[in-house]
């Protein structure tokens, strides 16, 4: 299986802020990640497919980059409902996820 | 607008075979041309895929679970189903159903979910 690690495992920032979160792959998946949001309770959302393409209906302060091993998802300015748990995926072999990484408020 | 629903029953005893059933509303499976898929979570923690279906009937399985898995596909009723057989307490999760995306010719996300149904293991 291929391995997803996602930095920092939580994080606590205010609204406004830029936050960054990284995932890397143990090997090179090319581009097939892709970045999900999930609230408490909920079904997690999809932001971005194929490494950088934004989903229908997300917001533009989200962003995703990368290639190879090495991805990150940006939100330009966290906004209030962005306080969630993010997720990596790679669907470049049997799907595997990252371990989650939780933005709380600061 | 394509929406899965899961349904199934909440509580299965040990060793026992795990059943879930997603009804698709708002598109035909048969015409659409997707892969499908279950996802589970313990509670807590993180996101497994548990395998997919294609309408033909194609599968694919997680390696992990492989020998316990069954994926079905019912394109007359819109409905693709999960049995996981032989369970332990370690399959208590919330089960997800989802459609997997798909980018000139290759799955890249999975990118309309169920609400998710949560499944206890317990005698």
């Amino acid at each position: 299986d291929i391995q997803m690690t996602q930095s920092p495992s939580s994080l606590s920032a205010s609204v406004g802020d830029r936050v960054t979160i990284t995932c890397r792959a143990s090997q090179t998946i090319s581009g097939y990640l892709s970045w999900y949001q999930q609230k408490p309770g909920k079904a997690p959302k999809l932001l971005i497919y194929a490494a950088s393409s934004l989903q229908s209906g997300v917001p533009s302060r989200f962003s995703g980059s990368g290639s190879g091993t090495d991805f990150s998802l940006t939100i330009s300015r966290l906004q209030p409902e962005d306080f969630a748990t993010y997720y990596c995926q790679q669907s470049y072999g049997t799907p595997t996820f990252g371990q989650g990484t939780k933005v709380e408020i600061k | 607008q394509v929406q899965l629903q899961e349904s199934g029953p909440g509580l299965v005893k040990p060793s026992q075979t795990l059943s879930l059933t997603c009804t698709v509303s708002g598109g035909s499976m048969s015409s659409s041309g997707y892969y499908w898929s279950w996802i589970r979570q313990p509670a807590g923690k993180g996101l497994e895929w548990i395998g997919r279906i294609y309408i033909s009937g194609n599968t694919n399985y997680n390696p992990s679970l492989k020998s316990r898995v069954t994926i079905s596909v019912d394109t007359s009723k819109n409905q693709f189903s999960l049995k996981l057989s032989s369970v332990t307490a370690a399959d208590t999760a919330v089960y997800y159903c989802a459609r997997d995306d798909m980018v000139r010719g290759a799955i890249v996300a999975f990118d309309i979910w169920g609400q998710g149904t949560m499944v206890t293991v317990s005698s």
